[in-house]
């Protein structure tokens, strides 16, 4: 079951637009969240995250929104760059318990930025 | 400190052969994690070590595989009598735990593929 989803397999943006990644996930059990940016042939980087008792995180560019009744995450780049062009992937722990720390990742979702 | 080293990068190996890879982590964290990513796909949870102790392993992870993290410093990752669907990307990362315990450092991956 994948418990993470991100249904976008790819998103196309021009250099300058705001760049929108959504992430839906179904475990209630999930209290914090956590996007991860990939470029081809390294491991994937810490970009931004949010707690369950927040909506809204920002970091520069890069703007998280939480909608937990909805059970719905997004990422926002504005303004987008083409040195943002990666794979996007979205992911959820829970919190506490021997499973705290341990991360659910969604399929990610492919960002090319065109100049 | 370099990050999370892995060694090696690529490994080809014949089908029932067994092979060894190893995650040298972020010398201050002690947490360590072990995912495996196949193709279009996010990073699937495999185990994690607190320290030296192993407190979970997914049931991705069948008898032929074992990891180790001995004197909870550099970490094994081993399997054995290879399979075809063992062809992956397997990744190591390291977090210090804590509030922050889900912002890992991953490695750059060892890329098993099985002929």
């Amino acid at each position: 079951d994948q418990q993470v989803k991100q249904n976008s397999p790819s998103l196309s943006v021009q250099e300058g637009r705001i760049s929108i990644l959504n992430c839906d996930y179904t475990n209630s059990m999930f209290d914090y969240f956590l996007w991860y940016k990939k470029y081809p042939a390294e491991g994937p980087t810490f970009l931004i995250s949010i707690s369950s008792i927040k909506d809204k995180n920002e970091d520069g560019r890069f703007t998280v929104f939480l909608n937990k009744s909805a059970k719905h995450l997004s990422l926002h780049i504005v303004p987008s760059q083409p040195g943002d062009s990666a794979v996007y992937f979205c992911a959820a722990s829970p919190a506490g318990g021997t499973s705290y720390g341990k991360l659910t990742f969604g399929q990610g979702t492919i960002l090319t930025v065109h100049p | 400190d370099t990050g999370v080293s892995q060694n090696p990068r690529h490994k080809i190996t014949k089908r029932g052969q067994n092979v060894t890879f190893r995650c040298d982590p972020i010398s201050e964290h002690n947490r360590l994690y072990w995912y495996r990513q196949t193709l279009g796909q996010g990073p699937e949870f495999l185990t994690y070590f607190q320290n030296e102790a192993q407190l979970e392993k997914s049931r991705l992870l069948s008898d032929r595989f074992s990891a180790e993290r001995p004197k909870g410093s550099f970490s094994t990752l081993e399997i054995q009598r290879t399979e075809q669907g063992d062809s992956a990307m397997y990744l190591c990362a390291s977090s210090p735990g804590g509030v922050t315990g889900e912002r890992y450092t991953f490695g750059s991956g060892t890329r098993l593929t099985v002929v």
